[in-house]
């Protein structure tokens, strides 16, 4: 099974700052990454795929890189509405999610 | 446009089979490369993938819990349905499906649905 590290767990952040989340696959999964930004009571919303390419909709201020086994998240410049628990998810080889990274307010 | 929602028992008693429907639009469960998945989320804990089916009828299952898992589809009716055994506290959870785009990626969420297991 391949598992997936997140780090950290929680981010304490301001309105501004520029945000990285990191993710950690326990074998190579090429570029076959994806992250989720979840909000409490609601589903999970795709932001990114194939580890940098951003989803219809989705604002620019976040981007994906990296390939392999390490993966990076970042948001320029966190939004209010940027405020949620973030997911990395590997479908190399079924799907495997990693644990999440909530992002709060400093 | 893609939907999809789940529906289900809200409540089921410890060692009961749950069944949980994925009923969906937008697609079709016969297009080449497409599928549903089903992942579930503990209350305050991380998502966890259970299964997917393919358009082909190929099925996926998470290894930790395919002795308790079947998944299989209508076409005709655009649902996919989930069955689980053996039902026990822990798997007390928000349970969701999803469309699997061409390329693997969970793409659209339904809105998910708790199910709680107690006596």
């Amino acid at each position: 099974d391949i598992q997936m590290t997140q780090s950290p767990s929680t981010l304490s952040a301001s309105v501004g700052d520029r945000v990285t989340i990191t993710c950690r696959a326990s074998q190579s999964i090429s570029s076959w990454l994806a992250w989720y930004q979840q909000k409490p009571g609601r589903a999970p919303n795709l932001l990114i795929y194939k580890a940098s390419s951003l989803q219809s909709g989705v604002p620019s201020r976040f981007s994906g890189s990296g390939s392999g086994t390490e993966f990076t998240l970042t948001i320029s410049s966190l939004q209010p509405d940027d405020f949620a628990t973030y997911y990395c998810q590997q479908y190399d080889t079924l799907w495997t999610f990693g644990q999440g990274t909530k992002v709060e307010i400093k | 446009q893609i939907t999809l929602k789940e529906s289900g028992p809200t409540l089921v008693k410890p060692t009961q089979t749950l069944t949980l429907t994925c009923t969906f639009s937008g697609f079709s469960l016969t297009t080449s490369g497409l599928g549903v998945g089903w992942i579930r989320q503990p209350p305050g804990k991380a998502l966890e993938w259970l299964a997917l089916i393919y358009w082909d009828d190929d099925k996926r299952y998470s290894p930790s819990l395919k002795s308790r898992l079947t998944i299989t589809k209508d076409t005709t009716k655009n649902q996919v349905v989930l069955t689980m055994t053996n039902m026990d506290p822990v798997d007390t959870a928000t349970y969701y499906c999803a469309h699997k785009g061409v390329y693997g990626v969970l793409d659209y969420w339904g809105q998910g649905t708790l199910v709680t297991v107690s006596s």
